[in-house]
């Protein structure tokens, strides 16, 4: 049981360059979210999802977008990468709402990835 | 407005004594969740404590106790006979349903607590 993953760990990208994060959950989880954490701003959230094939924006949508075609995965896409996205970018999963108790709340999340933008 | 405000930046506490990370939160929902995560070093975020609106007893996990207040609006996390290994940053968050009724968290920008031997 890996729980949550991240691919890859580090990653350094040009101005310009696309790139796909990858997050993947063995926990059956229905939700997963993308979050960004930038020094003294905690964490931000960028995109969520609430189910295979559906996808939400969060605080900080701009410049990226989001796919989740499987129930296990969710990708993260940047198109054009700007210096603005230098970031540690965590991915976490939960169960669904509307079940009962702490562990349905609880986000669980990867071990993050960090991204340079030069 | 901030919903979830961390006021200390910083603590330092020795060894074994009690330390209190203040947290109050800001939300016009009736259900709502408060979370303590752990962060160390190594950059994992590590879940510590969940509270819920309408529990009415105070959270524990081991060390951990959050003391709910709220009429006050305040989640903070106390941790017991503190030890070297609990230097890390410490992040509350607050869990509401959006508009479509999912749930999202909201984090503080946190407080790095370090354990003085």
């Amino acid at each position: 049981n890996a729980g949550v993953t991240q691919t890859p760990k580090f990653r350094v990208l040009k101005t310009g360059q696309s790139m796909t994060l990858l997050c993947a959950q063995d926990m059956n989880h229905e939700y997963m979210y993308w979050y960004r954490q930038d020094p003294g701003m905690g964490l931000r959230l960028i995109h969520y999802s609430v189910g295979e094939g559906t996808t939400a924006k969060g605080e900080v949508p701009d410049g990226y977008n989001v796919s989740r075609l499987k129930k296990q995965n969710f990708l993260l896409g940047l198109e054009s990468a700007a210096p603005s996205q230098t970031s540690v970018y965590f991915c976490a999963s939960s169960g669904s709402s509307g079940t009962s108790g702490r562990g349905a709340e609880t986000q669980y999340f990867g071990p993050g990835t960090r991204l340079l933008v030069l | 407005a901030q919903k979830i405000t961390q006021t200390q930046p910083g603590m330092f506490v020795q060894e074994k004594e009690a330390v209190t990370l203040d947290c109050t939160y800001d939300t016009s929902d009736q259900s709502y969740g408060l979370f303590w995560y752990k962060q160390p070093s190594s950059g994992e975020m590590i879940f510590l404590i969940y509270q819920g609106s309408y529990d009415e007893q105070n959270a524990t996990e081991g060390r951990y106790s959050l003391n709910f207040q709220k009429a006050r609006k305040s989640a903070n996390l106390v941790i017991s006979a503190s030890q070297l290994g609990d230097s890390a940053m410490y992040f509350c968050a607050m869990r509401e349903r959006s508009n479509f009724g999912n749930e999202k968290l909201t984090f503080g920008t946190g407080t790095r607590l370090t354990i003085i031997p």
